[in-house]
């Protein structure tokens, strides 16, 4: 059952606090995408990784970083650093230059 | 940054209508993708168009594209109360895999 998951649903964060959401794919994609969606509106690209063991900044990197050590997980960290991270997050797959397949998101709400 | 630009932002249609949905870009492109999200999920990919295409087809979906006025249209015909989400057209920005997102249509449609 291929597909692309994401964990958790419902993430809690105190200021000050860095927090990792969890992104798996086992549809054998080389690329791998995380999204920022605010309400009401379109995706913003955080990072993104072509490859394993290589990711990019997208357009509103500051905050976050990210690892790409297996070829199947593109976990996200959400770092203290980051002013204003009450968000849903979105995790997507693609092979690079197609259709991306997204997770089911992470709703992330600072306390 | 958002290259795409959806209009209208909201459309609120009857069961059994069409529904018209359009996207503006800024910079050339190799293809041109329409997504869905239903509220509070991740989005699905509904249709890819190229460059070098026109008009393609999917079910009750038809996506147009015109390159030299840089936009696009989703057109749902025969509308159902289970088309009700929000609708996002993206663009590569000639980049490769990268997307770039507009902001979306909500769309609603009332039985």
């Amino acid at each position: 059952d291929g597909g692309i998951t994401q964990s958790p649903k419902y993430l809690f964060r105190k200021e000050g606090q860095n927090v990792t959401l969890s992104c798996e794919q086992n549809l054998n994609h080389d690329a791998m995408y995380w999204y920022r969606q605010d309400p009401g509106q379109g995706l913003r690209l955080i990072y993104y990784s072509q490859i394993v063991n290589d990711f990019q900044k997208g357009d509103i990197a500051e905050g976050y970083s990210v690892s790409r050590e297996k070829k199947e997980s593109f976990p996200l960290t959400v770092t203290s650093a980051q002013k204003n991270p009450t968000a849903f997050y979105l995790c997507a797959s693609s092979i690079w230059g197609s259709e991306q397949f997204f997770g089911p998101g992470t709703r992330l709400t600072v306390l | 940054s958002q290259q795409g630009e959806e209009d209208p932002q909201a459309l609120s249609i009857q069961e059994g209508e069409n529904a018209t949905m359009n996207c503006s870009y800024k910079t050339s492109i190799n293809n041109l993708q329409w997504y869905r999200q239903n509220s509070g999920r991740g989005l699905v990919h509904l249709i890819l168009i190229r460059s070098n295409e026109r008009e393609k087809h999917s079910g009750r979906l038809r996506v147009t594209l015109d390159t030299s006025k840089k936009s696009s249209s989703l057109l749902i015909t025969a509308s159902r109360a289970a088309d009700t989400a929000s609708y996002f057209c993206a663009t590569d920005g000639n980049q490769g895999g990268k997307l770039i997102f507009g902001q979306g249509t909500e769309l609603s449609v009332k039985p």
